[in-house]
């Protein structure tokens, strides 16, 4: 069974600095997809990010970037520069072959001036 | 506007009750998924449709029930509901049954039952 852990409950951050969101992940598939969510307190979730499993390289999306290490099962968030508009809860999330999507507990980013 | 419409944005109803949650898909896209988000599960897969079909089941209570119409609109029907249903529901939709990059999120239903 797919299994996501993210570490970090909370965290605070100081606006323009980067920050790093862990996210591990556990699967006995070879084909699966990572993701990032971001979810404000309106309550909709953003897609911020992708990685496939077999990509090489690292994603990046604007101020947001993928660090993954396939060897190691992790899929850390890196969000640079961050905004006071930055500060929500975010999900790393799985998807297995067949599409389903399976999500970590969060991490809630509060983003100070 | 993400192109998946979810009705009603909002619902409050008693314990006991019959509500209908409703979710229109991305322009195209075949694939409907419905999640659940409460504060003690977190984020929950419930059921995926597509094309009509059922594709895969999740965490979802036989009180629970969901069907995909012709004209590719989804309904999460939920019955007998109990206080621990209140919660926030999603609807996803994606081109394919098999997901390949990503999926694009409704705005969410948030049910609470009292």
């Amino acid at each position: 069974a797919q299994k996501i852990t993210q570490t970090q409950p909370g965290m605070f951050v100081q606006e323009k600095e980067a920050v790093t969101l862990d996210c591990t992940y556990d699967t006995s598939d070879q084909s699966y997809g990572l993701f990032w969510y971001k979810q404000p307190s309106s309550g909709e979730m953003i897609f911020l990010i992708y990685q496939g499993s077999y990509d090489e390289q690292n994603a990046t999306e604007g101020r947001y970037s993928l660090n993954f290490q396939k060897a190691r099962k992790s899929a850390n968030l890196v969000i640079s520069a961050s905004q006071l508009g930055d500060s929500a809860m975010y999900f790393c999330a799985m998807t297995d072959s067949w599409g389903k999507l399976q999500f970590g507990a969060g991490t809630q980013v509060v983003v100070t001036p | 506007d993400s192109g998946v419409t979810q009705t009603p944005k909002h619902l409050i109803t008693a314990t006991g009750q019959r509500v209908t949650l409703r979710c229109s898909p991305r322009s195209g896209d075949l694939s409907v998924y419905w999640y659940q988000q409460s504060l003690d599960q977190g984020l929950q897969f419930l059921i995926q449709y597509y094309n009509g079909e059922e594709r895969a089941k999740g965490n979802i209570l036989e009180r629970f029930s969901a069907q995909q119409f012709p004209d590719l609109h989804s309904e999460l029907n939920l019955s007998s509901l109990e206080l621990g249903d209140s919660a926030l529901y999603f609807c996803a939709s994606s081109p394919q049954d098999r997901l390949t990059y990503g999926y694009t999120f409704g705005s969410g239903t948030r049910l609470t039952v009292v």
